[in-house]
């Protein structure tokens, strides 16, 4: 199946700061992709469609200065935490279809725990 | 909107028992899918099985079956003869054709008691 990595796997900062989170599609290329966030014991929730070469779309709640979405290629997008706060520590994944259409299932990153603070 | 539902927050079986978890979903859609995903300790999200709402026959991978009633809107997933490596959070989820966004429900935790 596709595979999609995530880095880094854990990153532990102090509040104030940025942190950036890196998805890649490794064997196929992916015009969209999905950030999620994960509390403990909690469902995935959906924080934004990241699109290739246009602005994300966040979904309603969701700071769009804080939570920076960029999809430079078709293998790559970024979340960037800005000035990260202990209440966003959290897991983050992002996934991917590796077809549009949503005929497909998607294919999950390993997911990224991030610890302020 | 589509709403996904999973009212059994915890769920346990005995290692080789079949357990069975619920999920019912509301959707507007015509066509769409379902899928079963597990999330081990490791908590990678792991396919475990996918179905068509326009297939009537329902979906079957080894061990793991699902319980297809488009009318009753309900999706269950009934894992046979339970091994310690299903120990895991199943999360039961619905897209409609042609979109993308995965409406997940709010997860079960499955224990294997030995």
């Amino acid at each position: 199946g596709a595979v999609v990595s995530q880095h880094p796997s854990w990153v532990i900062c102090k509040s104030g700061t940025s942190v950036k989170i890196e998805c890649r599609s490794l064997d196929f290329q992916a015009t969209t992709m999905f950030w999620y966030r994960q509390f403990p014991k909690q469902s995935l929730m959906l924080m934004a469609t990241s699109n290739e070469g246009s602005k994300a779309t966040y979904e309603q709640g969701v700071e769009k200065d804080k939570f920076l979405i960029n999809h430079a290629s078709l293998t790559l997008s970024t979340l960037t935490v800005t000035s990260a706060h202990p209440e966003d520590s959290s897991f983050y994944i992002c996934s991917a279809p590796p077809s549009p259409g949503g005929d497909n299932e998607q294919f999950f990153g390993p997911g990224t725990r991030l610890t302020v603070l | 909107a589509q709403t996904v539902t999973q009212s059994q927050p915890e769920m346990s079986v005995q290692e080789a028992e079949t357990v069975t978890l619920s999920c019912t979903y509301d959707t507007s859609e015509s066509d769409y899918y379902l899928f079963w995903y597990k999330q081990p300790p490791s908590r990678q999200m792991i396919l475990v099985i996918r179905q068509e709402a326009y297939k009537q026959q329902n979906a079957t991978e080894n061990r793991f079956s699902v319980n297809f009633q488009k009318a009753a809107k309900s999706f269950s997933l009934k894992i046979s003869d339970s091994q310690l490596g299903d120990a895991a959070m199943y999360f039961c989820a619905h897209v409609g054709r042609g979109a993308q966004k995965l409406v997940f429900g709010q997860g079960t935790r499955l224990t294997i008691n030995p």
